[in-house]
């Protein structure tokens, strides 16, 4: 079946460190792909989405690009914050629902 | 725009007792899935509904039962409830059809003890 596997956290990094949390799939057909972040105590919000091959998903300066070739969405940004301090979540949609990672928990220090 | 909203938002049910879990979709979704999500763990897909029937269903018992009402919310039964069964339940809403992104409501936190 549909699989997402994550970068085992946490990921320790300094302010405006850049970042890089590595993402791939296994899936059937053409999914989409998604990252959504969890703050402690919340639920869970869309970072970004690619729908396509080589589409980049962009948002509050996080970036992913769909490969088909290597099967990955990794997640990037330039210059974290001590606000990004989170748990993220790479995960794949084919028709019907939603098959997440484990998560990756990122603290971020002054 | 109304976001997806959950209730109750904490919960504290004895072992063998039966919830009841409710959700609100977000203002023109017509799609509910709901998601269980283990402490430190990703959400795991329970089911899905559209047209006030189940369309598609996890790896999970028969225990675990919803509903969808006409308005589209909708809600989340556990019987027989277990120790395992201690998680955050998470109410996911979006339009019906390929490629759509789910939006979350922030969850029901349920402690069997």
């Amino acid at each position: 079946g549909d699989s997402v596997t994550q970068m085992e956290g946490p990921v320790t990094l300094s302010e405006e460190a850049f970042l890089t949390i590595n993402c791939t799939y296994t899936a059937t057909g053409y999914p989409s792909l998604f990252w959504y972040v969890q703050y402690p105590g919340e639920g869970l919000q869309l970072l970004l989405k690619a729908t396509k091959a080589d589409d980049k998903g962009s948002n509050k300066g996080f970036e992913a690009t769909y490969r088909k070739e290597t099967t990955s969405f990794h997640l990037e940004k330039g210059s974290v914050q001590v606000s990004d301090s989170a748990v993220y979540f790479c995960a794949l949609k084919g028709f019907q629902k939603l098959v997440f990672g484990t998560g990756t928990r990122l603290l971020v220090s002054p | 725009e109304t976001g997806v909203t959950q209730s109750p938002t904490h919960l504290i049910k004895t072992r063998g007792q039966q919830v009841t879990l409710r959700c609100s979709s977000q203002s023109g979704h017509n799609t509910v899935s709901w998601y269980q999500q283990a402490l430190g763990q990703g959400p795991q897909f329970i089911f899905q509904y559209y047209r006030e029937e189940e369309n598609g269903r996890g790896n999970f018992p028969p225990r675990f039962s919803g509903l969808q009402f006409p308005n589209y919310s909708s809600e989340l039964n556990v019987n027989a409830l277990e120790l395992d069964d201690s998680a955050l339940y998470l109410c996911a809403s979006s339009p019906w059809g390929l490629g759509y992104e789910q939006y979350f409501g922030p969850g029901t936190r349920l402690t069997v003890t």
